[in-house]
């Protein structure tokens, strides 16, 4: 049964601290891995698509990397800000017709 | 704004009746995929279209049935509504059903069964 699974559940950061969270997914047949910002009454946006190993993507003061030998994931936000709060999901194709199979989340609250 | 149409935005019925949610997808997209989300819990996987034709089936009820039509817009129809239907149920949208394109994500239909 492949699974995704993100930790931590939760996480509250200080504003202006940088943070981190971590996707697991399986490392053998390796397609995709997909990070996803879902804020509170609206809709998931994408964030990135990584690809390859040692992939490293970067969108303003988020990032993420990709290690799928080892079967991870980190995104990291530098300079948190309130505009952060969100749940982060990761989701990871199961095939290559491209059935998803999602992390529960780790929610981030950025505190004042 | 994601490109992608969800509507109606809201939407209360009650049990037993037949709903229809339609979904716009992205211009150029051809994939359409349907997602539940009920209360505290994640997106649940629901079906997917690519140009017209079925591709894949999730955790679908036999009571919902989905199609996608010629001109790419999508509808999900839920019949014999349950008080556990209530959820928020997204569209989504991508160019090709390649698993490199990113879903595109409508705001999403509220249905609540009374």
């Amino acid at each position: 049964i492949l699974n995704v699974e993100q930790s931590p559940q939760s996480l509250h950061v200080q504003e202006g601290d940088s943070t981190n969270f971590t996707c697991s997914f399986p490392s053998s047949n390796f397609y995709a891995l997909h990070w996803y910002r879902w804020e509170t009454a609206k809709s998931p946006e994408a964030l990135f698509v990584m690809t390859l190993n040692g992939d490293e993507k970067k969108k303003g003061r988020i990032s993420a990397t990709l290690n799928t030998k080892e079967g991870y994931s980190y995104l990291y936000i530098k300079g948190s800000q309130p505009e952060d709060s969100a749940t982060y999901l990761c989701a990871f194709p199961m095939d290559s017709n491209y059935q998803l199979i999602w992390g529960a989340g780790t929610k981030l609250i950025i505190k004042p | 704004d994601s490109g992608v149409t969800q509507t109606p935005k809201h939407l209360i019925t009650a049990t037993g009746q037949r709903v229809t949610l339609r979904c716009s997808p992205r211009s150029g997209d051809l994939s359409v995929y349907w997602y539940q989300q009920s209360l505290d819990q994640g997106l649940q996987f629901l079906i997917q279209y690519y140009n017209g034709e079925e591709r894949a089936k999730g955790n679908i009820l036999e009571r919902f049935s989905a199609q996608q039509f010629p001109d790419l817009h999508s509808e999900l129809n839920l019949s014999s509504l349950e008080l556990g239907d209530s959820a928020l149920y997204f569209c989504a949208s991508t160019e090709s059903s390649s698993y490199n394109s990113p879903l595109h994500f409508g705001n999403g239909t509220r249905l609540t069964v009374t």
